[in-house]
């Protein structure tokens, strides 16, 4: 019965490469983000999603392409990958835009690029 | 534009004791606040939240949280520390009124409870 998944846990891959992360949420929520958090711990949006809308769209390489196929689900492709893009990527997903709603988090995804 | 502040990387208290971890905010028109707690290898899991009302929030785990407007902050305070409670804190803010759909949230600070 977990709220917001993610797959996969771990992602090791070469510099160059393309790669997929899967993000779930089981929880009627209409949002859902899509987080960086740095080696330091820093937490940083990249991307929001409202009913499958694109509502945040940070600075961000456009080599990071997200896409929202349902309210559930919130997925997150990247091409070409680069050293600099190893770090713990977290899916979020709240109950509305607004802000005042608590958002969820998945358990992460650590990129490791080599 | 709106931003957080935590101002210290790291807390040391001892169990039992009461502990506070700082935060201050800033934003153009009213806030909400956030407190998230991050285990090592885990999510954030959300603590407590100021919207509206009492300025003293009550959340999990026996945390609490005090808005003070004019000081612009929002510390977070347990009366009984627990060697449970190391883990990292994040602040986090909106502006309700100009802040858009973004929520920032602060650098964290690293809460260490020795036995």
């Amino acid at each position: 019965d977990t709220a917001v998944s993610q797959t996969p846990k771990y992602l090791v891959t070469q510099m160059g490469n393309d790669k997929s992360i899967k993000c779930e949420q089981n929880l009627g929520h209409d949002t859902m983000y899509w987080y960086k958090q740095d080696s330091k711990k820093f937490l940083k949006i990249m991307f929001s999603y409202n009913n499958k809308e694109l509502i945040i769209n940070e600075t961000v390489p456009n080599r990071f392409s997200p896409k929202s196929p349902d309210k559930a689900h919130l997925n997150l492709h990247i091409n070409s990958l680069e050293l600099g893009d190893s770090a713990v990527y977290f899916c979020a997903s709240s109950q509305d835009p607004a802000g005042r709603n608590e958002q969820f988090f998945g358990p992460g995804t650590r990129l490791t690029v080599l | 534009a709106q931003s957080v502040a935590q101002p210290e990387d790291q807390v040391n208290v001892a169990e039992g004791n009461p502990l506070t971890v700082k935060c201050t905010y800033s934003v153009s028109g009213n806030p909400y606040l956030f407190w998230y707690v991050q285990y090592p290898n885990r999510g954030l899991q959300f603590l407590l939240k100021y919207i509206t009302g009492d300025n003293l929030v009550k959340g999990s785990y026996g945390f609490e949280a005090e808005f003070n407007k004019s000081q612009t902050s929002f510390h977070l305070k347990k009366p009984s520390a627990l060697v449970s409670d190391s883990a990292l804190y994040f602040c986090a803010v909106r502006d309700a009124d100009t802040g858009g759909f973004k929520t920032i949230f602060g650098a964290g600070t690293r809460l260490f409870v020795k036995a």
